[in-house]
This record gives C-alpha cells, sequence and structure tokens, in this order.
C-alpha cells in the first residue's frame, strides 16, 4: 500500500462546476497535509496546508481533513480552465525530521470551458 | 528576487557519466531538498539539507551525492548515470526545516541514454 494514495484521474468538469480531488494516507502519525498545485511542465506550488480536523477555506479553495478516516480532500469551487493542472497531496508525519513531506502520484484535472 | 534556480534546465548523458546539478536560492532559507519526479508520478526525496553544513538520506539516494556548499547553493551528483535516472529534477528550499512551505525552482531534466 502505497503510503499516500490519490484518485488516479483524471478528473474533468466544466468550467464553473466543482471540483473534488481526494487523498488518503496510512500512517495514523501524520500531522501536516498539503496541496501542491503543478502545471505540466512547471514547477509544483503550495496551494494549501491543514493541521487540524475541519474544513480551511482559502478564496475559491477548500481543505477538507479527517484524521480518523486518513483522509484529505481539496474542493476547488467555480472551476475555471486555468485551474486545469495536476494536484500533488503531499503528507508529514510528526517524527519526520527537516520537513520531509510524501507525495502522492497526484490527480490531473482538466476544467473544460 | 530570483527565488530558487537550477542549472542545468536539460541534459543528456550516456550511461556512465557523471554530472552535477546545480541549485540556488536567494532567500535565505536554511533548508534545501532534491526531488525526482518521473513521469505520472509524484515527487520523491533524494536528498536534504536541513541546515548549512548537514545533510541527509531521502527516500531514493542510491546512485547520488549530495553537497551544502554554503546556506545558498545545494548541489546534486550523479557519479555514473544510469537510464533509471532520467527523470525531472527539481530542487527545493524552505525557511526552517519544519517551515510548511518549500518553493521549488524550475526543474531539470535528465535524459540518460
Amino acid at each position: 500500500q502505497k503510503e499516500v494514495e490519490q484518485n488516479s484521474g483524471p478528473l474533468s468538469v466544466p468550467e464553473g462546476a466543482i471540483a473534488s480531488l481526494n487523498c488518503t494516507y496510512s500512517d495514523r502519525g501524520s500531522q501536516s497535509f498539503f496541496w501542491y498545485r503543478q502545471y505540466s511542465g512547471k514547477s509544483p506550488e503550495l496551494i494549501m496546508f491543514i493541521y487540524s480536523n475541519g474544513d480551511k477555506e482559502d478564496g475559491r479553495f477548500t481543505a477538507q481533513l479527517n484524521k480518523a478516516s486518513q483522509y484529505v480532500s481539496l474542493l476547488i469551487r467555480d472551476s475555471q480552465p486555468s485551474d486545469s493542472a495536476t494536484y500533488l497531496c503531499a503528507v508529514r508525519g510528526v517524527n519526520t525530521n527537516a520537513g520531509k513531506s510524501t507525495f502522492g502520484d497526484g490527480t490531473t484535472l482538466t476544467v473544460k470551458p | 528576487n530570483a527565488g530558487v534556480t537550477q542549472t542545468p534546465k536539460f541534459q543528456v548523458l550516456k550511461t556512465g557519466q557523471s554530472m552535477t546539478l546545480q541549485c540556488a536560492q536567494d532567500m535565505n532559507h536554511n533548508s534545501m531538498y532534491w526531488y525526482r519526479q518521473d513521469p505520472g508520478m509524484g515527487l520523491r526525496l533524494i536528498y536534504y539539507s536541513a541546515s548549512e553544513g548537514t545533510t541527509d538520506k531521502g527516500e531514493v539516494p542510491n546512485g547520488y551525492n549530495v553537497s551544502r556548499l554554503n546556506k545558498r547553493e545545494f548541489s546534486l551528483r550523479l557519479e555514473s548515470a544510469a537510464p533509471s535516472q532520467t527523470s525531472v529534477y527539481f530542487c527545493a528550499s524552505s525557511l526552517r526545516a519544519l517551515q510548511e512551505t518549500q518553493y521549488f525552482g524550475p526543474g531539470t531534466r535528465l535524459l540518460v541514454l
């Protein structure tokens, strides 16, 4: 079992819809959770991080964390074509040194105009 | 501020050749990282440096060596390149070892024939 698993994708949604990206992790001791966006041929950039159970909102993005279910998700409201990218989930455990994060393989999102 | 810079952008090597990938950051960050990303996969940590003068192995260190030359620079060396090392290499940095936000360089695309 992979440490961090994401929807296999690709995910396609129409413009204006809500895109839901999911991630599960195996280490119950994980403490910090991150969502990165990566455009094709570019480097990853951080969208959001979340530490506590519940929701965290930032503009059109909402991260949701459920530690009991070992599940973290990213919702993108009012999806735009510019949101088309690969989204990487990263997880860091409490005993991990130097901020080492384990990444999922990513989910590719396409937003169709 | 240039952020995180990497050289070269693209390199072709023959099996058995050696090369060094260079990375520099101008954000006065303490921690630096080297990742590789294979097609359709997430990022895998090769080596990291929590602070100047220290380096540690990540998830996939075999076949690589690193040098934290000073606070700004962190290089990755392939002593004897193999086709399995064909990948995109990303350098990243963060303010502190446990700092959540990692800033990525533009990447180096390496092809080993």
